[in-house]
């Protein structure tokens, strides 16, 4: 069964630095693999997404992944947090057999990231 | 630009008490879902619906039934609320089919006491 482990609860760093949130998946297959942000009181947004095609992936707002499957991990980066990168991540892998059409998700525990002035 | 719009945002019950959280997309999406979200657990799916008329259970069903009213709208039903269900409530539709690209709603709080 797929699954996803992040390896962080909660990560907080100063704004204008690096901006590193670890995630671990298990799956049987080549699995598609996401993030996602929560911002307080919001609903989530998709932030990148790894199907294969290539293994940096870019996202939105600056913020881009690596695939490494040697490693089984999907770790999330920016080069320079700002302060409106302050929430909740999501790291999140898809069911290698969508059902009816419908494609489930398995979402880790979500790691906040807070940023320092 | 509505999207997924949820209601109620918040909500009050007593145990036994039953309500039904309402959800509607207005971008023409065939696939859509309800999960909720616990303190350090993630997102756990409890219903789906891959297209109008057809419903299927995720990961944690039980004590909720579901409606695919019609395309737009996918609602979510607690019969007999319980302190358990005491959770935030997110449905989500889907851009294009087995993508996971999923657009989500702000989110129902809802508080069984």
């Amino acid at each position: 069964a797929q699954s996803v482990t992040q390896l962080d609860s909660h990560v907080s760093v100063s704004e204008g630095t690096p901006v590193l949130l670890r995630c671990n998946y298990s799956s049987s297959y080549s699995p598609s693999l996401f993030w996602y942000v929560q911002h307080p009181n919001k609903g989530l947004q998709l932030l990148l997404k790894y199907t294969s095609a290539a293994t940096l992936v870019k996202g939105i707002n600056g913020f881009e992944a690596e695939f490494k499957k040697s490693e089984t991990s999907f770790h999330l980066t920016k080069p320079s947090a700002h302060m409106s990168d302050a929430a909740e991540y999501f790291c999140v892998v898809s069911t290698s057999l969508p059902i009816q059409g419908a494609q489930k998700l398995v979402f880790g525990q979500g790691t906040r990231l807070t940023i320092n002035p | 630009n509505a999207g997924v719009t949820q209601t109620p945002k918040f909500q009050v019950l007593k145990t036994g008490q039953s309500m039904t959280l309402q959800c509607a997309q207005d971008m023409n999406h065939n696939s859509m879902y309800w999960y909720r979200q616990d303190p350090g657990m993630g997102l756990r799916l409890i219903y789906y619906s891959a297209s109008e008329g057809t419903t299927d259970k995720g990961e944690v069903p039980n004590g909720y039934n579901v409606s695919r009213l019609n395309k737009r709208e996918f609602s979510l039903r607690l019969e007999s609320a319980a302190p358990s269900q005491t959770s935030v409530y997110f449905c989500a539709s889907e851009r294009l089919v087995n993508t996971g690209e999923l657009f989500f709603g702000e989110g129902s709080r809802l508080t069984v006491l």
